[in-house]
């Protein structure tokens, strides 16, 4: 859990704008993921990354962006494109792709204003 | 995809009962099932988890069980406490989780005292 970090905590956007919320992770996982969670909501997976410079839309992609230039790092762009981005964005790893526990970041909230 | 059905929504126990959780899935595919607890603004925990080849887990006052023929599987809270008031979500995938997990939409456990 403490080898993920999730930036920032609170995010404020303007409609019409992108904003990047960033995550890193020092346990040298392979596979990372971002998920969404909306009130009374379940989390719903934005994309994945198992290996670096390639990743996999999940179930609601539409509207975001990400980049897996190095392992340690996934960060995830929300677009305008995003109709309705307020939301608690968590960021997860995973050490192996044979199975093992996926942990979660701290979580970064954003509302668009 | 898979998809995860949860229930109930709301479960309020007195302290000290017992609280069971159901969750079904709709993939035979999926072989692996965790359970998590989250508290509210935190990210989810991992409490326990359940692969397809074994039909029953424990660790303390909590348990799993999978039916893999009805595709269901149940959390098992005996003797609750106050401090497991809280948000539970179980999840589904296949491969372990490395291709994301799918959640059920969670179930708010409120232990009355």
């Amino acid at each position: 859990d403490g080898g993920i970090t999730q930036s920032p905590k609170y995010l404020f956007r303007k409609e019409g704008q992108n904003v990047t919320l960033s995550c890193e992770q020092n346990l040298n996982h392979d596979a990372m993921y971002w998920y969404r969670q909306d009130p009374g909501q379940g989390l719903r997976l934005i994309y994945y990354s198992q290996i670096v410079n390639d990743f996999q839309k999940g179930d609601i992609a539409e509207g975001y962006s990400v980049s897996r230039e190095k392992k340690e790092s996934f960060p995830l762009t929300v677009t305008s494109a995003q109709k309705n981005p307020t939301a608690f964005y968590l960021c997860a790893s995973i050490s192996s792709l044979s199975g093992n526990t996926i942990y979660f970041g701290e979580g970064s909230w954003l509302t668009v204003v | 995809g898979e998809n995860v059905e949860q229930h109930p929504s709301t479960l309020s126990v007195q302290e000290g009962d017992s609280a069971v959780i159901k969750c079904t899935y709709s993939d035979s595919a999926s072989n692996y099932f965790p359970w998590y607890k989250q508290e509210l603004g935190k990210r989810p925990q991992l409490i326990i988890d359940i692969r397809s080849n074994v039909g029953e887990k424990k660790d303390q006052r909590i348990a799993v069980t999978l039916n893999k023929t009805a595709k269901h599987f149940s959390l098992h809270i005996t003797e609750t406490q106050p401090e497991d008031s809280a948000v539970y979500f179980c999840a589904a995938s296949f491969g372990g989780g490395a291709d994301g997990l799918t959640f059920g939409k969670g179930t708010h456990l409120i232990i009355q005292p």
